[in-house]
């Protein structure tokens, strides 16, 4: 497996502290994604980033964070505002709007985050 | 706005059995649909999606526009078909995918 990679695989956090969530993806996509994978609820749309330095929210963005600048890389903070973080998060990344195949979304393996 | 509904979270069918897994959208525009899937200890991956027409794995799916649904079918279930299946939903170019709650599907021997 190569192209988008996630790290770390899983991650513990203390309650009220902030955490980045690494994305990374070398198949030279323009558009890239965080979602968030709960039981029961499907993936749900954290953030989005169609060209580099700029950004969307998603449906869930409160308490999330987001930079892009650069190409290869997407990070996401999971701040201390969030008040449910444990979960799943996929990121994944398209090639550029607008063209044939633009919605075929390639993911990561994921990071398990896990707040005690 | 646009929604995905997957009114099955667990199916369960024995090996060369018909499955379905039923998807159901809401979109005002044109959609474009896809099945996405997830095995066991792997990544999420695109299965088919409406425009291509194909049967991928022995799966189909055909969009119908007036019941405003994408089933995902196959006519002899196999136990390699195990997996968590996931309904999603575009409705522009390049845009947003928003996906269904997914359907875990387990096929018995």
């Amino acid at each position: 497996d190569g192209g988008i990679t996630q790290s770390p695989k899983y991650l513990f956090r203390k309650e009220g502290q902030n955490v980045t969530l690494s994305c990374e993806q070398n198949l030279n996509h323009d558009a890239m994604y965080w979602y968030r994978q709960d039981p029961g609820q499907g993936l749900r749309l954290i953030y989005y980033s169609q060209i580099v330095n700029d950004f969307q929210k998603g449906d869930i963005a409160e308490g999330y964070s987001v930079s892009r600048e650069k190409k290869e890389s997407f990070p996401l903070t999971v701040t201390s505002a969030q008040k449910n973080p444990t979960a799943f998060y996929l990121c994944a990344s398209s090639i550029q709007s607008g063209l044939a195949g633009a919605n075929e979304q390639f993911f990561g393996p994921g990071t398990r985050l896990t707040v005690l | 706005a646009q929604r995905v509904t997957q009114p099955e979270k667990l199916l369960s069918v024995f090996k060369g059995a018909p499955v379905e897994l039923k998807c159901n959208y809401s979109y005002s525009g044109s959609p474009e649909l896809f099945w996405y899937v997830q095995y066991s200890r792997q990544r999420l991956q695109l299965l088919l999606r409406h425009i291509s027409r194909e049967s991928i794995k022995g799966f189909t799916a055909d969009l119908n526009k007036g019941e405003t649904s994408f089933h995902l079918k196959k006519p002899f279930a196999q136990e390699e078909d195990s997996a968590m299946y996931y309904c999603a939903l575009s409705g522009v170019s390049g845009s947003r995918l928003t996906f269904g709650e997914g359907t875990q599907l387990t096929v018995n021997p």
